[in-house]
């Protein structure tokens, strides 16, 4: 089956970096992407890898390993405004999502 | 600027109704969606579609249908509302080809089902 893991909910101060992990196996692989979603919002791109390594857009930047079907979202410089819910999702023999990561960034 | 819109933000039915989710985008996108959003379960796919009149089972179809009449408008039809349907439903949108397969999803319509 399809399985997508990553942690229920982290917690960080402005001004700080963190990761958020995303572990994954499915059926087919093509790529791993990032989404953001405010409380009452729909979700919004981030970014897509489909080779391993760091894509970097900004203050996130997001990790894969295809050989540890493993990924991250890394977020510099914490911002009030980056608490929020953040999936992943994998392109596979269709879209399977995570169940999010929500984000507290605290002053 | 990209734009999924959905019918209705909210929707209240009676069990057993037949139920109607439209969504329109105006990017000429080829592929469109249907999740549902539940807390803790993250997005779940319902049906896709790649073309009109095309239409792939998702991983949660049972009591759900699709209609793709036209190619920005994409309809999820639940035959007889359940209140286990109660959620919310997000449309999206995405082109292809697409070098990084974004998604572009509507505000989502939440619907209760009593």
């Amino acid at each position: 089956g399809q399985s997508l893991e990553q942690p229920s909910e982290v917690t960080a101060v402005e001004g700080a970096i963190v990761q958020i992990n995303c572990t994954y196996q499915t059926s087919g692989f093509y790529g791993l992407s990032w989404y953001q979603q405010h409380d009452g919002g729909a979700p919004t791109f981030l970014s897509y890898n489909a080779l391993d390594g760091l894509e970097e857009t900004g203050r996130f930047s997001s990790f894969l390993s295809r050989s540890d079907s493993y990924g991250y979202l890394l977020l510099q410089e914490l911002q009030m405004k980056d608490s929020a819910s953040y999936f992943c999702a994998v392109l596979g023999n269709k879209f399977y999502f995570g169940s999010g990561t929500k984000l507290n960034v605290k002053p | 600027d990209v734009k999924v819109t959905q019918s209705s933000r909210y929707l209240v039915k009676r069990t057993g109704e037949k139920v109607f989710l439209e969504c329109v985008q105006d990017m000429d996108h080829e592929n469109m969606f249907w999740y549902r959003q539940d807390p803790g379960l993250g997005l779940r796919l319902i049906y896709f579609s790649y073309d009109v009149k095309m239409k792939e089972k998702g991983d949660i179809p049972e009591g759900y249908s699709v209609s793709r009449e036209k190619k920005e408008r994409f309809s999820l039809i639940l035959e007889s509302a359940s209140t286990n349907q109660t959620s919310m439903y997000l449309c999206a949108s995405s082109a292809l080809p697409s070098s990084t397969y974004e998604q572009y999803f509507g505000p989502g319509t939440r619907l209760t089902v009593t």
